[in-house]
């Protein structure tokens, strides 16, 4: 099973540059989340989507934008792009009750010059 | 919103010795997961465990959610278990998680 799946792996973007954040699960989760993490950090939460067609701000929302396209992709949209959203970007999934196990995907390292 | 401290930031091993890390939270919370993050940047479950004890192999986890810590044992260290352990929780009023600083683990052969 691939889990979750993120894409790109890998980008530098110019400051202002636009660019979508891919995410996709096969596990068949109602929930998905965006984290960013910075380094030597821990993970902190951009957007989550508890269902197909709802999204919800977490803690560091601003200069995001998110897109719940259906119940397996749910993808993160920087429209200008900011060397402050320089980060390591993971998209999680997770059962749809507050009893949630979430698994994560492998991580978009983004770098904004 | 919720706290959640971890400690200590950073540790360094033997090859073989073993170690506790501690998760405090600030509120009740409805679920708690530990993850390891390895060199490679990629986050593995460990362990699922919003309350009660856990094993599996060498590492071990116990919540104790009315005193508001888990503690995760590592056994007979390997240089594999090197990496950045997170703790994170999930309160009751929403579906998100927050993590912890982590703990640095190195392991040295």
């Amino acid at each position: 099973n691939a889990g979750v799946t993120q894409t790109p792996k890998f980008q530098v973007l110019k400051t202002g540059q636009s660019m979508t954040l891919q995410c996709a699960q096969d596990m068949n989760h109602n929930s998905m989340y965006w984290y960013r993490q910075d380094p030597g950090m821990g993970l902190r939460l951009i957007y989550y989507s508890a269902s197909e067609g709802t999204t919800d701000k977490g803690e560091v929302p601003n200069g995001y934008n998110v897109s719940r396209l259906n119940k397996r992709e749910f993808s993160l949209r920087l429209e200008s792009a900011a060397p402050s959203q320089t980060s390591v970007y993971f998209c999680a999934s997770g059962t749809e009750t507050l009893n949630t196990e979430a698994f994560f995907g492998q991580g978009t390292r983004l770098t904004v010059v | 919103g919720i706290q959640v401290e971890q400690s200590p930031p950073d540790l360094i091993l033997q090859e073989g010795a073993n170690s506790t890390l501690r998760c405090n939270f600030s509120d009740s919370v409805n679920n708690l997961q530990w993850f390891h993050q390895n060199p490679w940047g990629q986050l593995i479950n460990l362990f699922y465990i919003p309350s009660g004890t856990k094993q599996n192999g060498r590492l071990s986890a116990t919540t104790v959610a009315t005193e508001r810590y888990s503690l995760l044992y590592i056994s007979s260290s390997q240089t594999t278990d090197s990496g950045v352990y997170f703790c994170a929780v999930q309160v009751n009023a929403g579906n998100m998680l927050t993590f912890g600083g982590g703990t640095r683990l190195m392991v040295k052969p």
